[in-house]
Protein backbone atom coordinates (compact mmCIF):
# COMPACT_ATOMS: atom_id res chain seq x y z
CA UNK A 1 0.00 0.00 0.00
CA UNK A 2 0.97 3.51 -0.68
CA UNK A 3 1.96 5.31 2.72
CA UNK A 4 3.72 8.33 1.01
CA UNK A 5 1.48 10.02 -2.10
CA UNK A 6 2.20 13.14 -4.78
CA UNK A 7 -0.99 13.86 -6.09
CA UNK A 8 0.69 15.57 -9.18
CA UNK A 9 3.13 14.01 -11.28
CA UNK A 10 3.87 16.92 -12.74
CA UNK A 11 4.28 20.57 -12.34
CA UNK A 12 5.76 23.10 -14.59
CA UNK A 13 6.89 26.93 -13.47
CA UNK A 14 8.29 30.27 -14.86
CA UNK A 15 11.80 30.93 -13.66
CA UNK A 16 11.75 33.43 -11.06
CA UNK A 17 8.61 32.01 -9.27
CA UNK A 18 7.46 29.79 -6.49
CA UNK A 19 7.08 26.51 -6.77
CA UNK A 20 4.95 23.89 -4.30
CA UNK A 21 4.91 20.31 -4.01
CA UNK A 22 2.18 18.76 -2.32
CA UNK A 23 2.71 15.23 -0.14
CA UNK A 24 0.30 13.21 1.66
CA UNK A 25 0.41 10.36 3.73
CA UNK A 26 -1.02 7.97 5.92
CA UNK A 27 1.06 6.54 8.11
CA UNK A 28 0.13 8.60 11.79
CA UNK A 29 3.87 6.78 13.15
CA UNK A 30 5.67 8.65 10.39
CA UNK A 31 7.66 11.24 12.39
CA UNK A 32 10.91 12.55 9.69
CA UNK A 33 10.55 13.93 6.45
CA UNK A 34 12.60 14.06 3.72
CA UNK A 35 12.69 15.57 0.18
CA UNK A 36 15.41 14.19 -2.54
CA UNK A 37 15.79 15.54 -6.36
CA UNK A 38 16.56 13.17 -8.93
CA UNK A 39 17.84 14.11 -12.51
CA UNK A 40 17.95 11.33 -14.91
CA UNK A 41 21.11 8.92 -14.54
CA UNK A 42 21.81 10.37 -11.36
CA UNK A 43 20.76 9.05 -7.38
CA UNK A 44 18.21 11.16 -5.69
CA UNK A 45 19.86 14.01 -3.54
CA UNK A 46 18.76 15.38 -0.41
CA UNK A 47 17.34 18.53 -0.04
CA UNK A 48 15.54 18.91 3.30
CA UNK A 49 14.63 17.39 5.94
CA UNK A 50 11.65 18.22 8.87
CA UNK A 51 11.19 16.32 12.42
CA UNK A 52 7.29 15.84 13.56
CA UNK A 53 8.35 18.62 16.19
CA UNK A 54 8.82 21.39 14.06
CA UNK A 55 5.83 22.88 11.20
CA UNK A 56 8.57 24.88 9.10
CA UNK A 57 12.39 24.27 8.34
CA UNK A 58 13.85 26.70 5.61
CA UNK A 59 17.44 25.98 4.30
CA UNK A 60 18.00 28.83 1.31
CA UNK A 61 15.23 28.95 -1.71
CA UNK A 62 14.45 25.60 -0.23
CA UNK A 63 11.40 25.36 2.78
CA UNK A 64 9.48 22.38 4.02
CA UNK A 65 6.27 22.71 5.91
CA UNK A 66 4.71 20.26 7.88
CA UNK A 67 0.93 19.99 8.62
CA UNK A 68 0.66 16.91 11.14
CA UNK A 69 -2.99 17.11 11.79
CA UNK A 70 -3.89 17.04 7.99
CA UNK A 71 -0.52 14.34 7.23
CA UNK A 72 0.37 16.95 4.65
CA UNK A 73 3.55 18.14 4.10
CA UNK A 74 5.17 20.68 1.09
CA UNK A 75 7.84 21.69 -0.37
CA UNK A 76 8.37 25.92 -1.28
CA UNK A 77 11.15 26.50 -3.60
CA UNK A 78 11.80 30.22 -3.92
CA UNK A 79 12.93 31.66 -6.38
CA UNK A 80 12.58 28.57 -9.48
CA UNK A 81 15.92 28.33 -11.39
CA UNK A 82 16.40 26.36 -14.50
CA UNK A 83 18.89 23.86 -12.28
CA UNK A 84 15.77 23.17 -10.54
CA UNK A 85 14.20 21.13 -13.11
CA UNK A 86 14.03 17.57 -11.99
CA UNK A 87 12.06 14.93 -10.27
CA UNK A 88 11.18 15.61 -6.94
CA UNK A 89 10.63 13.00 -4.25
CA UNK A 90 8.93 12.79 -1.07
CA UNK A 91 9.88 10.35 1.54
CA UNK A 92 9.07 9.63 5.39
CA UNK A 93 9.90 7.31 8.08
CA UNK A 94 8.61 5.89 11.35
CA UNK A 95 11.93 5.44 14.46
CA UNK A 96 13.03 2.42 12.32
CA UNK A 97 14.62 4.98 9.60
CA UNK A 98 12.75 3.00 6.58
CA UNK A 99 12.13 5.35 3.76
CA UNK A 100 8.93 5.45 2.12
CA UNK A 101 9.00 7.38 -1.04
CA UNK A 102 5.94 8.81 -3.26
CA UNK A 103 5.92 8.36 -6.87
CA UNK A 104 7.33 11.94 -7.06
CA UNK A 105 6.41 15.36 -9.23
CA UNK A 106 8.66 16.33 -12.28
CA UNK A 107 9.22 20.28 -11.79
CA UNK A 108 10.00 21.71 -15.10
CA UNK A 109 11.80 25.60 -15.06
CA UNK A 110 10.71 27.09 -17.80
CA UNK A 111 12.75 30.33 -19.29
CA UNK B 1 34.89 13.28 -0.44
CA UNK B 2 33.73 10.49 -2.18
CA UNK B 3 30.17 9.93 -2.40
CA UNK B 4 28.07 6.38 -2.65
CA UNK B 5 29.42 4.31 -5.03
CA UNK B 6 27.54 1.45 -6.69
CA UNK B 7 28.91 -1.06 -9.71
CA UNK B 8 28.01 -1.91 -12.25
CA UNK B 9 26.34 0.56 -13.45
CA UNK B 10 24.37 -1.39 -15.99
CA UNK B 11 23.48 -4.82 -15.78
CA UNK B 12 21.71 -7.44 -18.41
CA UNK B 13 20.35 -10.31 -17.13
CA UNK B 14 18.25 -13.33 -18.20
CA UNK B 15 15.42 -14.77 -16.28
CA UNK B 16 16.37 -17.55 -13.64
CA UNK B 17 19.95 -16.17 -13.47
CA UNK B 18 21.77 -14.69 -10.34
CA UNK B 19 23.02 -11.13 -9.98
CA UNK B 20 25.22 -9.56 -7.50
CA UNK B 21 25.45 -6.02 -7.11
CA UNK B 22 28.02 -3.73 -4.86
CA UNK B 23 27.83 -0.81 -3.02
CA UNK B 24 30.46 1.28 -1.39
CA UNK B 25 29.11 4.12 1.60
CA UNK B 26 30.35 7.18 2.15
CA UNK B 27 33.93 7.12 4.18
CA UNK B 28 32.81 7.33 7.78
CA UNK B 29 29.59 5.80 7.43
CA UNK B 30 28.36 2.50 8.60
CA UNK B 31 25.26 1.93 7.53
CA UNK B 32 23.54 1.07 3.98
CA UNK B 33 20.47 0.77 2.44
CA UNK B 34 18.97 -0.60 -0.56
CA UNK B 35 16.20 0.31 -2.64
CA UNK B 36 14.14 -0.85 -6.53
CA UNK B 37 12.84 1.84 -7.94
CA UNK B 38 10.73 0.69 -10.90
CA UNK B 39 10.25 3.27 -13.85
CA UNK B 40 7.15 6.16 -12.93
CA UNK B 41 7.37 5.22 -9.04
CA UNK B 42 9.07 5.81 -5.69
CA UNK B 43 12.12 4.00 -4.24
CA UNK B 44 10.74 0.77 -2.25
CA UNK B 45 12.62 -0.04 0.89
CA UNK B 46 14.41 -3.37 0.78
CA UNK B 47 17.49 -4.11 3.42
CA UNK B 48 19.07 -2.13 5.79
CA UNK B 49 22.66 -3.27 7.60
CA UNK B 50 23.99 -1.35 10.41
CA UNK B 51 27.22 -2.45 11.86
CA UNK B 52 26.85 -5.97 9.88
CA UNK B 53 24.16 -6.43 11.12
CA UNK B 54 20.56 -6.62 9.29
CA UNK B 55 18.44 -4.01 10.96
CA UNK B 56 15.25 -4.02 8.44
CA UNK B 57 13.77 -5.91 5.58
CA UNK B 58 11.54 -4.48 3.27
CA UNK B 59 7.96 -6.42 1.66
CA UNK B 60 10.59 -8.53 -0.77
CA UNK B 61 10.32 -12.49 -1.13
CA UNK B 62 13.40 -14.52 -0.10
CA UNK B 63 15.49 -14.95 -3.41
CA UNK B 64 16.56 -11.25 -2.39
CA UNK B 65 19.63 -11.13 0.07
CA UNK B 66 22.40 -8.61 1.28
CA UNK B 67 25.28 -8.52 3.55
CA UNK B 68 27.25 -5.75 4.87
CA UNK B 69 31.24 -6.60 4.94
CA UNK B 70 34.28 -5.16 8.32
CA UNK B 71 34.64 -2.61 5.75
CA UNK B 72 31.30 -1.31 5.70
CA UNK B 73 30.67 -2.21 2.01
CA UNK B 74 27.96 -4.09 1.13
CA UNK B 75 26.38 -6.56 -1.66
CA UNK B 76 22.62 -6.87 -2.87
CA UNK B 77 22.13 -10.39 -4.47
CA UNK B 78 18.81 -11.19 -6.60
CA UNK B 79 18.20 -15.04 -7.09
CA UNK B 80 16.07 -16.82 -9.96
CA UNK B 81 15.88 -13.19 -11.87
CA UNK B 82 12.12 -12.32 -12.98
CA UNK B 83 11.33 -10.61 -15.56
CA UNK B 84 9.89 -7.60 -12.94
CA UNK B 85 13.03 -7.10 -11.07
CA UNK B 86 13.99 -5.24 -13.96
CA UNK B 87 14.97 -2.12 -12.07
CA UNK B 88 17.25 0.97 -10.76
CA UNK B 89 18.84 -0.31 -7.66
CA UNK B 90 19.87 2.25 -5.34
CA UNK B 91 21.99 2.30 -2.10
CA UNK B 92 21.82 4.78 0.40
CA UNK B 93 24.64 4.91 3.06
CA UNK B 94 24.02 7.00 6.59
CA UNK B 95 26.33 7.42 9.34
CA UNK B 96 24.14 5.74 11.43
CA UNK B 97 20.77 3.86 10.84
CA UNK B 98 19.13 6.81 12.53
CA UNK B 99 20.34 9.31 10.08
CA UNK B 100 19.97 11.04 6.70
CA UNK B 101 20.42 8.55 3.43
CA UNK B 102 22.83 9.43 1.08
CA UNK B 103 21.84 7.89 -2.36
CA UNK B 104 24.82 6.15 -5.18
CA UNK B 105 23.66 6.35 -8.90
CA UNK B 106 22.52 3.14 -8.93
CA UNK B 107 23.03 -0.15 -10.81
CA UNK B 108 20.57 -0.47 -14.02
CA UNK B 109 19.16 -3.93 -13.71
CA UNK B 110 17.41 -5.44 -16.72
CA UNK B 111 15.97 -8.54 -17.06
CA UNK B 112 15.44 -10.27 -20.31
Amino acid sequence: DQQVKQNSPSLSVQEGRISILNCDYTNSMFDYFLWYKKYPAEGPTFLISISSIKDKNEDGRFTVFLNKSAKHLSLHIVPSQPGDSAVYFCAASADDYKLSFGAGTTVTVRA
Amino acid sequence: DAGVTQSPTHLIKTRGQQVTLRCSPISGHKSVSWYQQVLGQGPQFIFQYYEKEERGRGNFPDRFSARQFPNYSSELNVNALLLGDSALYLCASSFVWADTQYFGPGTRLTVL
